[in-house]
């Protein structure tokens, strides 16, 4: 069954920490794996697009790895702002169509001062 | 460019009451698609378009869900009859390509009583 799981669920960190989510996707084949950040009330903002032949990607202070092999995917933030606060999803497509995109439920972040 | 524009930003009706959502894409953007979000069950896929035909439905719950793209500059979801566990974010996003970075609008806030 394709899934994407996140985890944590939650996170709160001081500001100017760095912190480390993940994506762990059983998606069956592997097209793309996106980032995206989501404020509260707004639509999600894509961070990174990664496909198979790419490990790692930046954006700013956002850094992605991802491990094909094992099925693994992270986001990195370095620094954090408290503007970071935000839900991150994780989404997964399998190439196949565009409907065939397998979302995470997410991981909410709060930035405290 | 205004980025995906989503009309109205709240809406609140009653039980039964049609409901109709609107959106316009990013100029230039072949794809369009309709999601919805909840706390339960995250962001899902509900129906996408291409050039203006609606390519997989797949993702909308049920008959009373229906989509439109007129034109390439206009969708809308209509809900007829909403029920109350309609109540949910419903956003708008579109893209260049299929596999592309979708842009998400504001989304809009449902709420049936």
């Amino acid at each position: 069954k394709n899934q994407v799981e996140q985890s944590p669920q939650s996170l709160i960190i001081l500001e100017g920490k760095n912190c480390t989510l993940q994506c762990n996707y059983t998606v069956s084949p592997f097209s793309n794996l996106r980032w995206y950040k989501q404020d509260t009330g707004r639509g999600p903002v894509s961070l990174t697009i990664m496909t198979f032949s790419e490990n790692t990607k930046s954006n700013g202070r956002y850094t992605a790895t991802l491990d094909a092999d094992t099925k693994q995917s992270s986001l990195h933030i370095t620094a954090s702002q408290l503007s970071d606060s935000a839900s991150y999803i994780c989404v997964v497509s399998d190439g196949t169509g565009a409907n065939n995109l397998f979302f995470g439920t997410g991981t909410r972040l709060t930035v405290i001062p | 460019d205004a980025g995906v524009i989503q009309s109205p930003r709240h809406e609140v009706t009653e039980m039964g009451q049609e409901v109709t959502l609107r959106c316009k894409p990013i100029s230039g953007h072949d794809y369009l698609f309709w999601y919805r979000q909840t706390m339960m069950r995250g962001l899902e896929l509900l129906i996408y378009f291409n050039n203006n035909v609606p390519i997989d439905d797949s993702g909308m719950p049920e008959d009373r869900f229906s989509a439109k793209m007129p034109n390439a500059s206009f969708s809308t979801l209509k809900i007829q009859p909403s029920e109350p566990r309609d109540s949910a974010v419903y956003f708008c996003a579109s893209s260049r390509n299929r596999d592309y970075e979708q842009y998400f609008g504001p989304g809009t806030r449902l709420t049936v009583t």
